[in-house]
């Protein structure tokens, strides 16, 4: 069965300093993946999404990037956090090419202060 | 924006009655998904609808959808406390990106 890990559970870091956030998926090839940030009491903003390695598409420009160095990892990083980098992040994967449901991790928490 | 708008943005009910929620959104669409996320945990799929179906079943959950209204409905019946969650709507714009929207939060009272 198909599995997906993101790590860390939760993050503190203070302002300007970097980011590495990591989503891996087991048990599928070739899956569509996803980074999603959830504000406090609101709905998810879809921030990147990537149909291959090395393929990324970026929704919202921002402070943030993605890679996809390995089918099934997918990594949200930044140079210098901002305040406003704060919140729930979330990695979904959804098999590729077809239409079905999207399978999201149990995300992180990120305070920057 | 094509992102899906949930109504209303907060419910609260009695345990045993049904709890309605409804979505909006702006644009031509291949499917419907409603999503369940418990409080601060990742979102559970429930059902996804087709555009060319108009409503779908599983369990207590009932979703409609109406594509000349641009809406979705999802109805759940005789509620029970494990219902109390926020639900989302998600639209797709292609078979890859999924918007979602602000989410209505289910409170159940036992």
């Amino acid at each position: 069965s198909q599995t997906i890990h993101q790590w860390p559970a939760t993050l503190v870091q203070p302002v300007g300093s970097p980011l590495s956030l990591e989503c891996t998926v087991e048990g599928t090839s070739n899956p569509n993946l996803y980074w999603y940030r959830q504000a406090a009491g609101r709905g998810l903003q879809l921030l990147f999404y990537s149909v291959g390695i090395g393929q990324i598409s970026s929704e919202v420009p921002q402070n943030l990037s993605a890679s996809r160095p390995q089918d099934r990892q997918f990594i949200l990083s930044s140079k210098k956090l901002l305040l406003s980098d704060s919140g729930f992040y979330l990695c979904a994967w959804k098999p590729g090419l077809a239409l079905d449901e999207q399978f999201f991790g149990p995300g992180t928490r990120l305070t920057v202060l | 924006s094509q992102q899906g708008e949930e109504d209303p943005q907060a419910l609260s009910i009695q345990e045993g009655e049904n709890a309605t929620m409804n979505c909006s959104y702006k644009t031509s669409i291949n499917n419907l998904q409603w999503y369940r996320q418990n409080s601060g945990r990742g979102l559970v799929h429930l059902i996804l609808i087709r555009s060319n179906e108009r409503e779908k079943h599983s369990g207590r959950l009932r979703v409609t959808l109406d594509t000349s209204k641009k809406s979705s409905s999802l109805l759940i019946t005789a509620s029970r406390a494990a219902d109390t969650a926020s639900y989302f709507c998600a639209t797709d714009q292609n078979f890859n990106k999924f918007y979602f929207g602000s989410g209505t939060k289910l409170n159940v009272k036992p």
